[in-house]
Parts: structure tokens; C-alpha cells; sequence
């Protein structure tokens, strides 16, 4: 199946810093990719949905100006996490699929703590 | 709006016996659901998606139902053994049909 990369695995920074996580698709261009977030023992969130060239768009409650995403290529998107606080500590998620496909492919995922 | 069940938190099972996981939805009429297994500090990865003309989809010892007057799916392990334990999540698609929405999943312990 199709191979989504996501980086880094584990990052640890202080409050009011910024972090940013990559999703790149390694073997096929994704003009779409899903960011997601879980706390633990609960279901994956949907957070927002990446569109390459264009504004993502954002799941409600989900705040676009903390929550930055960027998807510059076909193969990458960003999310960066802008003035981290603690209650910020989850682990993200992006996913992807291959045009033609209805599964997706998951990226290794981010856990975050902000200290 | 859409809601996901899966029936428990925590399945524990004997090595070679079958697991059984429940997903039901409501207030909503899926094109196709999906089953994913996460283990513990990793994404998900694809099992197995079956579409709504479809009651029975098998992948080796994996086996899903679905049944869309009840709403519901069934996942099955046959012959389940303890490199089997881990979260299962069911998937559907959103309204939209532009992204998946999860179930809290079901964690499977497999003990020998």
C-alpha cells in the first residue's frame, strides 16, 4: 500500500513556542490530506482537511489560527502548532489517500508534550 | 449528526478463539465503513473496507459484516492469537464523504 511519512515521532517544547509537524506522501501525490488529533483512549479527531494550493478547511471548534496548515506540494503538508500550551499535549495524526483509493494511509504520528 | 459506537472499551480472549467487535452507527446511511488496527503510539493501518451491497468481506483469518438495517458491523479475528492484541477502530466516511470519522475503538487483549 501507499506509504505516508510523518516527522518528527516525538517532540517535546516549552509553552508559547511553536512546533511544526510534516506529512509527506512518499510514493503517490495526494491533492488532499487529513489531519487528526487523539487524546488518550479516545477516537481520532478530525482536526482539519489539507487541500493542496488552497486554504485548509477546519473542523468547528478547531481554531485555523493556531492550528496552521500549510499544504505546499503534492506530497507535503504541514501542521504547525503556534503558541503550544500544555493542554495542547496529544498525539497528531495526518493520513492520506491515493486518488482512486476509499482506505487511507496513516503517518507514524506526532506525540507532542508541551512542558 | 453521525455517531459511532463500538460496543467495549477492552476485549480479553483465549489464544485460538474468535473475536467478535461491534460498530454501529446512526443518523446516517455510509457509502462503505472501514477497519483500521492502531497499536500503541503508532497510526492506524487499513484491515479491511466493505461497501454498503456488500454483508460479508474476508481477508484471511479477518472477517467483516455489515448490515445496514441494523447499522452495525461485525469484525472478526478467527483463530485469534496475542500478536492480535490492539486497538481496532472502525471508519466512516463523513456526509461529505471527504474524510473518515473514527469509533473509539475496542482494544484486544489476546493472552496465550
Amino acid at each position: 500500500g501507499a506509504v505516508v511519512s510523518q516527522h518528527p515521532s516525538r517532540v517535546i517544547c516549552k509553552s508559547g513556542t511553536s512546533v511544526k509537524i510534516e506529512c509527506r506522501s512518499l510514493d503517490f501525490q495526494a491533492t488532499t490530506m487529513f489531519w487528526y488529533r487523539q487524546f488518550p483512549k479516545q477516537s481520532l479527531m478530525l482536526m482539519a482537511t489539507s487541500n493542496e494550493g488552497s486554504k485548509a478547511t477546519y473542523e468547528q471548534g478547531v481554531e485555523k489560527d493556531k492550528f496552521l496548515i500549510n499544504h505546499a506540494s503534492l506530497t507535503l503538508s504541514t501542521l504547525t502548532v503556534t503558541s503550544a500550551h500544555p493542554e495542547d499535549s496529544s498525539f497528531y495524526i495526518c493520513s492520506a489517500s491515493d486518488p482512486g483509493d476509499t482506505e487511507a494511509f496513516f503517518g507514524q504520528g506526532t506525540r507532542l508534550t508541551v512542558v | 449528526s453521525q455517531k459511532i459506537e463500538q460496543n467495549s472499551e477492552a476485549l480479553n480472549i483465549q489464544e485460538g478463539k474468535t473475536a467478535t467487535l461491534t460498530c454501529n452507527y446512526t443518523n446516517y446511511s455510509p457509502a462503505y465503513l472501514q477497519w483500521y488496527r492502531q497499536d500503541p503510539g503508532r497510526g492506524p493501518v487499513f484491515l479491511l473496507l466493505i461497501r454498503e451491497n456488500e454483508k460479508e468481506k474476508r481477508k484471511e483469518r479477518l472477517k467483516v459484516t455489515f448490515d445496514t438495517t441494523l447499522k452495525q458491523s461485525l469484525f472478526h479475528i478467527t483463530a485469534s492469537q496475542p500478536a492480535d492484541s490492539a486497538t481496532y477502530l472502525c471508519a466512516l466516511d463523513n456526509q461529505a464523504g471527504t474524510a473518515l470519522i473514527f469509533g473509539k475503538g475496542t482494544t484486544l487483549s489476546v493472552s496465550s
